[in-house]
């Protein structure tokens, strides 16, 4: 079972309006968190990091909460963009000692006009 | 510009044809590693390096082999490519081997289809 879920699997939205993706982890205990923004062809870059104890950190018009009790994590686009379009991966790290990165297979998300 | 360039972009071959795709970072990373990306299975790594001559196998390792003899450089060796080898592949380097601390920065991925 992968220990890394993110739903939904994809979703259209319209320009403008925001959305939640959701990513469920069972990784315990863990570092941190983080969510990457992956452009079609290209490689993922890091939009925001969360350790165990934040609950929530914004980057733009990117907000990501935690609860650590819970082991959810979403992540919030505002005032969604066409430059949105692209697919977002929740990773989950272990703690010290352990490099293995725990990867959710991405919300898909396209932004229309 | 700090980045992680990989070559080539897009490589068709065919089966058993033995391939290498480079991947270089100027960065000064110690920690690097190879990942596969196949739709509806996400991101799975194939290797990874901790340090100069010191690789690792990550998840799926079979059929492919890596070399770190320069700290910049970690090239992805298929040695006999199968068809069930056509993916998406990324390498991808940290500052941090623990991969705490510090975020993956990935290339822009090598397209490989092995017929």
């Amino acid at each position: 079972k992968n220990q890394v879920e993110q739903s939904p699997q994809s979703l259209i939205i319209l320009e403008g309006k925001n959305c939640t993706l959701q990513c469920n982890y069972t990784v315990s205990p863990f570092s941190n968190l983080r969510w990457y923004k992956q452009d079609t062809g290209r490689g993922p870059v890091s939009l925001t990091i969360m350790t165990f104890s934040e609950n929530t950190k914004s980057n733009g018009r990117y907000t990501a909460t935690l609860d650590a009790d819970t082991k959810q994590s979403s992540l919030h686009i505002t005032a969604s963009q066409l430059s949105d379009s692209a697919s977002y991966i929740c990773v989950v790290s272990p703690p010290y000692g352990n490099n293995r990165l725990a990867f959710g297979k991405g919300n898909q998300v396209v932004v229309i006009p | 510009e700090a980045q992680v360039t990989q070559n080539p972009r897009y490589l068709i071959t065919v089966t058993g044809k033995k391939l290498t795709v480079t991947c270089s970072q100027n960065m000064n990373h110690e920690y690097m590693s190879w990942y596969r990306q196949d739709p509806g299975l996400g991101l799975r790594q194939i290797y990874y390096s901790m340090n100069v001559e010191v690789t690792d196998k990550g998840d799926v390792p079979e059929g492919y082999k890596v070399s770190r003899k320069e700290k910049r450089n970690f090239p992805l060796i298929l040695e006999s490519p199968s068809p069930n080898q056509t993916s998406l592949y990324f390498c991808a380097s940290s500052s941090s081997r623990t991969l705490i601390s510090s975020p993956l920065h990935f290339g822009n991925g090598t397209r490989l289809t092995v017929t």
